[in-house]
């Protein structure tokens, strides 16, 4: 039993380099998120998908892509590696009853360490 | 004001120790998360109420509706429990449901 695997564990990137965070789940969640942590703050919403074909804004996007082609997977593109994109990310995934899909427990990814120089 | 606040935001304390970490929020909640990470690692879930309480081995979450308030206690504390603990509570917003974080409690238990 996977639950959500991302991948790669750790990135370094330099400036303008373009790479994909990638997330899956085996638990036919329909709710799938990415998050960045940074030191001192809480976890910020990036983007996030309610099912295949659909994805939306979080609180911070911009300079990040997604997709959602399958349940299974929902990749983070970074077109052009900033060093404020310096972060850890996290992928995360959970049920939804159709109505909200914070009324079921979140499953988080272990994390990708992403430094940009 | 932040929607979600969480106190205390470092705790130190001594193997064996009653643990209470506080979360108040200021918005109608449909849910409320208690999640954990430990030190350069992931993030798990502990608990997801609505209402009352529940208890899984040495946690026990509380929340009280009307007060907006919940809690999280760990009895006899172990070093292992020492960790970020993370409130969090799905609000409807602006016709979205969204999940807002609390800033987390640092907790170190020494042994």
């Amino acid at each position: 039993n996977a639950g959500v695997t991302q991948t790669p564990k750790f990135q370094v990137l330099k400036t303008g380099q373009s790479m994909t965070l990638q997330c899956a789940q085996d638990m036919n969640h329909e709710y799938m998120s990415w998050y960045r942590q940074d030191p001192g703050m809480g976890l910020r919403l990036i983007h996030y998908s309610v099912g295949a074909g659909i994805t939306d804004q979080g609180e911070v996007p911009n300079g990040y892509n997604v997709s959602r082609s399958t349940t299974e997977d929902f990749p983070l593109r970074l077109l052009s590696a900033a060093p404020s994109q310096t972060s850890v990310y996290f992928c995360a995934s959970s049920y939804s009853n159709g109505v909200s899909s914070y009324n079921s427990p979140l499953h988080f990814g272990n994390g990708t360490r992403l430094t940009v120089t | 004001k932040n929607e979600v606040e969480q106190s205390p935001q470092n705790l130190t304390a001594q193997e064996g120790e009653f643990i209470t970490i506080n979360c108040s929020y200021s918005v109608g909640i449909s849910a409320l998360h208690w999640l954990q990470q430990h030190p350069g690692g992931g993030i798990v879930s502990l608990f997801m109420l609505s209402s009352g309480k529940k208890k899984h081995g040495r946690l026990i979450a509380t929340i009280n509706i009307q007060e907006k308030h919940s809690s999280l206690h760990i009895t006899a504390s172990h070093p292992r429990d020492s960790a970020v603990y993370i409130c969090a509570v799905g609000s409807r917003m602006d016709s979205n449901y969204q999940l807002i974080w609390g800033a987390g409690t640092k907790l170190i238990i020494k042994p």
